[in-house]
């Protein structure tokens, strides 16, 4: 069974769309993740969620939107899509809030055009 | 410079030792890790050290903290070819909140 799972792998898509990016986690986990990784593969945090409450806002434009309908599911939703906003989008969860290893989801691979 | 530092490439021949650095401003005390990606998948988790060990070997990894320099490294002996990929370390630094910060990726590439 996949521990952490995101939905839809591959995502391209218009410039000024809105588009949504879903993630679960079955290993009964209190904290999920979204990181950004850009086309030279830097890797950074986006938001972080303990059950259900947001503790980790980085310096994300409010075009992004994370919602946790419940401790197993962060999803990602991003309004008026930018060519920028092309990278891939990896979903983590962790017991407890980053001091315990973090499991990674396989990725959502999104492309603007 | 970056929070959290790694040499971009490394390329080493099969059956030699690899050594992948990382360096960073500051940790608090208590895991640090190294990931691996290979290529179109997702980050899978390494190894991890705590930060009052100065060593921890994992079969073919060895991982070395050197917490006065701010320094880890990661240690692959006898290199396959199957580890070909991003190494990413992961430091959680003082004063950036409950948050890993990864390193800049090593791309290990392993020739014949």
């Amino acid at each position: 069974d996949t521990a952490v799972s995101q939905t839809p792998k591959y995502l391209v898509t218009q410039m000024g769309n809105d588009k949504s990016i879903k993630c679960e986690q079955n290993l009964g986990h209190d904290t999920m993740y979204w990181y950004k990784q850009d086309s030279k593969k830097f890797l950074k945090i986006m938001f972080s969620y303990n059950n259900k409450e947001l503790i980790i806002n980085e310096t994300v434009p409010n075009r992004f939107s994370p919602k946790s309908p419940d401790k197993a599911h962060l999803n990602l939703h991003i309004n008026s899509l930018e060519l920028g906003d092309s990278a891939v989008y990896f979903c983590a969860s962790s017991q407890v809030i980053s001091k315990e290893t973090q499991y990674f989801g396989p990725g959502t691979r999104l492309l603007v055009l | 410079g970056e929070d959290v530092e790694q040499s971009l490439f490394l390329s080493v021949r099969e059956g030699d030792s690899s050594v992948i650095n990382c360096t960073y401003t500051d940790s608090s005390s208590t895991y640090l890790y190294w990931y691996k990606q290979e290529p179109g998948a997702g980050l899978q988790l390494l190894t991890y050290i705590f930060s009052n060990m100065d060593m921890k070997q994992d079969q073919r990894l060895t991982v070395l903290l050197n917490k006065k320099d701010k320094h880890l490294s990661l240690r692959i002996a006898d290199t396959q070819t199957g580890d070909s990929a991003i190494y990413f370390c992961a430091v959680p630094l003082t004063g950036g909140g409950n948050k890993l910060t990864f390193g800049t990726g090593t791309q290990l590439k392993v020739e014949l």
